[in-house]
């Protein structure tokens, strides 16, 4: 158990609807990471928290948005969903600064159907 | 951007054989390397890691080496256990603690009793 929390496991829902994904990071970590896994992408980086402020962006669609709140919990929003956007969601989190390591969720298997 | 190539894809081996995977960046400015274990329906573990300024890691079975002027890394598994079957991703990212993880392709490993 890696510490870092994810809700919920397993999400099931139609084209064009709006999701949310939560991740709660390992207690004292500061950054969340966000990432896709496809079978044909691969683990995807997606975007990056730090103490509630967006860090860094990577291959995220502009219908994807996320955020981190105050008590450092993030939140990943998915909408006008296509079939496409059917993967696992995995969120990561570090300490931040000079500690590089990044500690996975157990992720939220997202259906398009 | 850094690209990470991964091979084999797959890897065969009888218990207590040793396993190698290697991995290739092309980012010469790439300075932490993970290697994760993804079982199947779980996320990512960090099971070893290794930072450019050394050349090699060890942690009891597991050991990662790094060539920084040929651009590659590689995980060693001695001793392989049946339990060490798994999907085994290397990664690479650069700068502080605030960037992405770019992941290679993967390597399933079985290990045969």
């Amino acid at each position: 158990d890696s510490g870092v929390t994810q809700t919920p496991k397993h999400l099931i829902t139609a084209t064009g609807q709006r999701v949310t994904l939560r991740c709660s990071p390992r207690s004292g970590d500061l950054s969340v990471y966000w990432y896709q896994q496809s079978l044909d992408q691969g683990l995807q980086f997606l975007i990056q928290y730090y103490n509630g402020e967006e860090r860094a962006k990577g291959n995220i669609l502009e219908r994807f948005s996320a955020q981190q709140f105050p008590d450092l919990h993030s939140e990943l929003n998915l909408s006008s969903l296509e079939l496409g956007d059917s993967a696992l969601y995995f969120c990561a989190s570090s300490p931040g600064g000079a500690n590089y390591e990044q500690y996975f969720g157990p992720g939220t298997r997202l259906t398009v159907t | 951007g850094e690209n990470v190539e991964q091979h084999p894809s797959t890897l065969s081996v009888q218990e207590g054989d040793s396993a190698v995977i290697k991995c290739t960046y092309s980012d010469s400015a790439s300075n932490y390397f993970p290697w994760y274990k993804q079982e199947l329906g779980k996320g990512p573990q960090l099971i070893i890691d290794i930072r450019s300024n050394v050349g090699e890691k060890k942690d009891q079975r597991i050991a990662v080496t790094l060539n920084k002027t040929a651009k590659h890394f590689s995980l060693h598994i001695t001793e392989t256990q049946p339990e060490d079957s798994a999907v085994y991703f290397c990664a690479a990212s650069k700068g502080t603690g605030f960037q992405k993880l770019v992941f290679g392709t993967g390597t399933r490993l079985l290990v045969s009793p």
